[in-house]
């Protein structure tokens, strides 16, 4: 079955160290994206692609960044990770085209920076 | 701009109550609107969605949504909750023809016996 899976479900880092959470989907979506999750803030949009080579800043990017090599993955680069920066990170994906189709949405990777 | 809005951050309900969780957004046409359902330590799971047609949605688990483009509405409605729906609930608009869609802050549904 198609699906689509985070690693490391649980991370814990220290300050200023470069961390690269994973995504990988079997769905051939072109589209994927990356948010965070916290308290009171629901989901945030980090970064998107719609493609192989494109990537876009979304509204928390500070600090993140994406490279979309082919279709399959999409990795999350925390350059210099920061405690403002744990939280949980959920990647997804939707197909494209003008169709409706919601995002179908890992299963989440914790992340702790201390 | 645009955003959604979840006014109630926690909700509870006795099981076999009924439910409606409350969703509004802020868009200048009529958005792709949609529910997603978030157990503890999983990630989002899509209950149901709109974007055209009958305002009435249905969607799986015996959840269905209205959308009201007067009170710019799209709230979350069951007949008779069960143990197994405490969870997180997300409204969500995507707007235009982009694939970016906005989050609301979620609504966490306890369900007592």
């Amino acid at each position: 079955d198609a699906e689509i899976t985070q690693s490391p479900r649980h991370k814990i880092t220290e300050t200023g160290r470069q961390v690269t959470l994973a995504c990988h989907q079997t769905w051939n979506h072109n589209n994927m994206f990356w948010y965070r999750q916290d308290l009171g803030h629901g989901l945030r949009l980090i970064h998107y692609s719609y493609g192989v080579h494109d990537t876009n800043k979304g509204e928390v990017s500070d600090g993140y960044s994406v490279s979309r090599s082919n279709t399959e993955d999409l990795p999350l680069t925390l350059e210099s990770a920061a405690s403002s920066q744990t939280s949980v990170y959920f990647c997804a994906s939707s197909p494209s085209g003008t169709s409706v189709d919601e995002q179908f949405f890992g299963p989440g990777t914790r992340l702790t920076v201390l | 701009a645009q955003s959604v809005t979840q006014p109630d951050i926690h909700i509870t309900v006795s099981e076999g109550a009924s439910l409606e969780l409350r969703c509004n957004y802020s868009y200048g046409a009529t958005p792709y609107l949609f529910w997603y359902v978030q157990s503890p330590g999983q990630g989002l799971q899509l209950l149901l969605k709109y974007f055209s047609g009958d305002t009435l949605v249905q969607g799986i688990k015996g959840f269905e949504a209205e959308f009201k483009r007067s009170q710019s509405s799209f709230n979350l409605r069951k007949p008779s909750v069960h143990w197994s729906d405490a969870a997180e609930y997300f409204c969500a608009m995507r707007s235009g023809g982009y694939q970016k869609v906005t989050f609301g802050i979620g609504t966490k549904l306890q369900v007592i016996p």
